[in-house]
């Protein structure tokens, strides 16, 4: 594996219904980011987590959205109570530690689409 | 506040010309890292290029190159002798700490 992994690649859901998705990072990579793209946007930032400690979040970041990143290794993503305005390709990217190669790596990511 | 603009929304060059892309950003942060990455019909996110805030050294990388002036805060990218194959979506993006700030993208079509 020499990529960012997510998973699922699709998901269609109802409105109302809950979804979870999961990114498996580069393994040496410490930091794990998540992003939403709407079409014709850029990615928009989420949240940021080193290691398991969600450092940083986004005022996008509804009450309704959490993740989580257990042992510093993969992080899921959850949208509780889907609405349509959901609809997005949800990103996740991994960094190594801060040092000479500070980049994002990302994902194919999850595409969602609400009903 | 953190913003990157990206004023040009699509360009279409024919095969072999030069193209520029314009990012202008803002911040102000003085310590910054500035990105340009590649979206491929694809769809996956491909790093290009990163600079960080005290180094306005311009960078060439075979056909790419990129200019980046502080005292214009922008960070331009430039194709020369463009292929087919540079059709994509090009963004640019601002780090500040731990976040990072996308422009909207420029859609290069390189017509054959």
């Amino acid at each position: 594996d020499t990529g960012v992994s997510q998973n699922p690649r699709h998901k269609i859901t109802k409105r109302g219904q809950n979804v979870t998705f999961r990114c498996d990072p580069i393994s040496e990579h410490n930091r794990l980011y998540w992003y939403r793209q709407t079409l014709g946007q850029g990615p928009e930032f989420l949240t940021y987590f080193q290691n398991e400690a969600q450092l940083e979040k986004s005022r996008l970041l509804s009450d309704r959205f959490s993740a989580e990143r257990p042992k510093g290794s993969f992080s899921t993503l959850e949208i509780q109570r889907t609405e349509q305005g959901d609809s997005a390709m949800y990103l996740c990217a991994s960094s190594p530690p801060r040092g000479s190669q500070e980049t994002q790596y990302f994902g194919p990511g999850t595409r969602l689409l609400v009903l | 506040a953190q913003k990157v603009t990206q004023a040009q929304t699509e360009i279409s060059v024919v095969e072999k010309e030069d193209v520029t892309l314009d990012c202008v950003y803002e911040t102000r942060d003085t310590t910054y890292y500035l990105f340009w990455y590649k979206q491929p019909p694809s769809g996956e996110l491909v790093f290009l290029i990163r600079r960080n805030s005290f180094d306005e050294q311009n960078e060439i990388s075979g056909r790419y190159s990129w200019n980046f002036q502080k005292s214009t805060s922008s960070f331009n990218f430039t194709i020369t002798a463009s292929q087919v194959v540079d059709s994509a979506v090009y963004f640019c993006a601002l780090r500040v700490g731990n976040q990072f700030y996308f422009g909207t993208g420029t859609s290069l079509t390189v017509i054959p």
